[in-house]
């Protein structure tokens, strides 16, 4: 089974200010086809998650280009180019490349 | 628009069942595959189960199974999630979610397994 790890697993910010998260996976998500099986969720206070960016790098439909993922094989990173109040919740890598997926623990992002 | 809509969950005893589902509108349901996903109290997520579109392939996480059984039914445009043999740790909001990169989650419905 694939193990992700999260780091850090709390994140206060200021408005304005960049954030980034990392996301290590202890096998390679890189498939034959070229992309990376690697995707990152936000779960806001009291709601289910919401898909930010799959395959590694690509924004799910309606997400602000103030998110970007990046990445490859074992080493992936979320970016938050100016954290907004409303980015506050958990984020969770998780991967998608073998049929038993997996979950990082998440990072909790606040606002200082 | 996409819905999913989880019902099904409540208080059981240890030992107990209980079946969830998952029921979906506002796109092509058979064409998808659908997950399942939990969480426990105050922790992350964790996954639970998969089933394939036309329900012909089935994956469980260490921890549902031999305990677990997903199944679907298109012309119902429902998934259903039936678990058995219940502990105190299987306590969580369960969610399900489609396709591969789980695009669309439901609002989850609360499983506690309580004596």
């Amino acid at each position: 089974d694939i193990v992700m790890t999260q780091s850090p697993l709390s994140l206060p910010v200021t408005p304005g200010e960049p954030a980034s998260i990392s996301c290590r996976s202890s096998q390679s998500l890189l498939h034959s086809n070229g992309y990376n099986y690697l995707d990152w969720y936000l779960q806001k206070p009291g709601q289910s998650p919401q898909l930010l960016i799959y395959l590694g790098s690509i924004r799910a439909s309606g997400v602000p280009d103030r998110f970007s993922g990046s990445g490859s094989g074992t080493d992936f990173t979320l970016k938050i180019s100016r954290v907004e109040t409303e980015d506050v919740g958990i984020y969770y890598c998780m991967q998608a490349l073998q049929a038993l997926y997996s979950f990082g623990q998440g990072t909790k992002l606040e606002i200082k | 628009q996409v819905q999913l809509i989880e019902s099904g969950g409540g208080v059981v005893q240890p030992g107990g069942s209980l079946r969830l589902s998952c029921a979906g509108s506002g796109f092509i349901f058979s064409a998808y595959n659908v997950h399942w996903v939990r969480q426990a109290p105050g922790k992350g997520l964790e996954w639970v189960a998969v089933i394939s579109f036309d329900g012909s392939n089935k994956y469980y996480a260490d921890s549902a199974k031999g305990r677990f059984t997903i199944s679907r039914d298109n012309s119902k445009n429902t998934v259903y999630l039936q678990m058995n043999s219940l502990r105190g740790d299987d306590t969580a909001v369960y969610f399900c979610a489609r396709d591969r990169h789980l695009d669309s989650w439901g609002q989850g419905t609360l499983v506690t397994v309580s004596s």
